[in-house]
């Protein structure tokens, strides 16, 4: 059962465009999402991340939407550079007496020059 | 200089055969984890610890074994690798469990099983 969905599970944008990735989960106590990126040949590292105290977390070019009440949210990068080819993955995990993250299979993007 | 290292990078092996993929972090973290990556499936915990001598068994255990021996040091064993387990493994560590925490990840270990 896979408590974390990522859609769709490969994206290429224009450079230039918005890539907007989605993601929702099932557990109602979840109440910490971070993005990790993966770069091909290298490690996953975390990207941005939000608590459901906020609706909205940006940093940069990056963005993370968040609908409590629907268990959804997504990624929004503006002005998509070919740099930010990569894999996401979602993530989510509860604060209280639970030490995993439980991750979501991954959207493989691709910006096209 | 990397925090997390994992050894070796590369690994192939033979159905049947005996592996033992190790993760050292000098992040003095409490936590340590091992993934699998599989396309389609994203990253799958397979084992954790939170100290020497603990572990807890992840979502996809089965045909893994694990052992903490310091806090610096984390180890996978595949005792009778099959092919289903060739995979791109990740081991990771944070500095408390889920709650905020980052994972800060080693640059991974292919394992092939022929």
């Amino acid at each position: 059962q896979q408590q974390v969905r990522q859609s769709p599970q490969s994206l290429t944008v224009w450079e230039g465009e918005t890539a907007i990735l989605n993601c929702s989960y099932e557990d109602s106590t979840f109440d910490y999402f971070p993005w990790y990126r993966l770069f091909p040949g290298e490690s996953p590292a975390l990207l941005i991340a939000i608590r459901p105290v906020s609706n909205k977390k940006e940093d940069g070019r990056f963005t993370i939407f968040f609908n409590k009440r629907e268990k959804k949210l997504s990624l929004h990068i503006t002005d998509s550079q070919p740099g930010d080819s990569a894999t996401y993955f979602c993530a989510a995990s509860e604060y209280y007496g639970n030490e995993k993250i439980t991750f979501g299979a991954g959207t493989k993007l691709t910006i096209k020059p | 200089e990397a925090a997390v290292t994992q050894s070796p990078r590369n690994k192939v092996t033979v159905t049947g055969g005996n592996v033992t993929l190790s993760c050292r972090q000098t992040n003095s973290h409490n936590y340590m984890y091992w993934y699998r990556q599989d396309t389609g499936h994203g990253l799958r915990l397979i084992h954790y610890s939170y100290g020497a001598g603990n572990l807890q068994i992840g979502d996809v255990p089965d045909g893994y074994k694990a052992t903490r021996t310091t806090q610096e040091d984390f180890f996978l064993l595949l005792e009778l690798a099959s092919p289903s387990q060739t995979s791109l493994y990740f081991c990771a560590s944070s500095d408390t469990g889920g709650n905020y925490a980052e994972q800060f990840f080693g640059p991974g270990t292919r394992l092939t099983v022929l």
